[in-house]
């Protein structure tokens, strides 16, 4: 079974500060996706990794697939409180499969 | 366009009455996901369908939970009898096929507690 560990489980940083939180697996994905996810709705799609070693960016926001397509991570430059929210990471099993699977998320909390 | 539909968003009941729950995918989508979260388990898959035929159902706890997906647009999670350790928020979720990397769009769940 492919396991995708995410840590910190909970982080409180203050409006303007940059974090990085991570994403890690022992298996190899055909490709990595990182949702957010608010209290009371499901998640929402930021970004699809695909090829070992690329880095996409998203405003504020950079998310980098390592290059054996094992890891990835997401970093915030000048966090905002609009950046609350739960942020998941999927790992693509591909090869003719759908099923993603998913971290346990880690909670981010941005003090104003 | 409109988003995954589900219904309804909560729902009590007792233990051992039936619950269904209800989902409605995106338009034009051919894969649909149930989902459980937890607190402890986070989000786990339960079933997926592939153009209305279901796929894989590793994820199905017990002979308890069974899903339908009848025709393109409606799918449907029973549980029969329901159990406390079945409150849990469920989420449906569709991808199109073929689209890269199967990006999945989730809905706003449903919110079901077993008392």
């Amino acid at each position: 079974t492919q396991l995708l560990e995410q840590s910190p489980q909970f982080l409180s940083i203050q409006e303007g500060e940059n974090l990085t939180v991570y994403c890690n697996s022992s298996s190899v994905f055909s490709s990595l996706q990182w949702y957010r996810q608010e209290p009371g709705e499901g998640p929402v799609l930021l970004v699809t990794v695909v090829t070992g070693g690329e880095v996409k960016k998203l405003k504020r926001l950079t998310f980098q697939f390592g290059d054996a397509r094992k890891d990835s991570s997401l970093h915030i430059t000048a966090a905002q409180p609009g950046d609350t929210g739960l942020y998941l990471c999927a790992g693509a099993e591909g090869w003719g499969s759908e099923k993603l699977v998913f971290g346990k998320g880690t909670k981010l909390t941005v003090n104003p | 366009d409109a988003g995954v539909i589900q219904s309804p968003r909560h729902e009590v009941t007792e233990m051992g009455q039936e619950v269904t729950l209800r989902c409605k995918p995106i338009s034009g989508h051919n894969s649909l996901f149930w989902y459980r979260q937890t607190m402890m388990r986070g989000l786990e898959l339960l079933i997926y369908f592939n153009n209305n035929v279901p796929i894989d159902d590793s994820g199905m706890p017990e002979d308890r939970f069974s899903a339908k997906m009848p025709n393109a647009s409606f799918s449907t999670l029973k549980i029969q009898p329901s159990e406390p350790r079945d409150s849990a928020v469920y989420f449906c979720a569709s991808s199109l096929e073929g689209l890269a990397a199967y990006e999945q769009y989730f809905g706003p769940g449903t919110r079901l507690t077993v008392t």
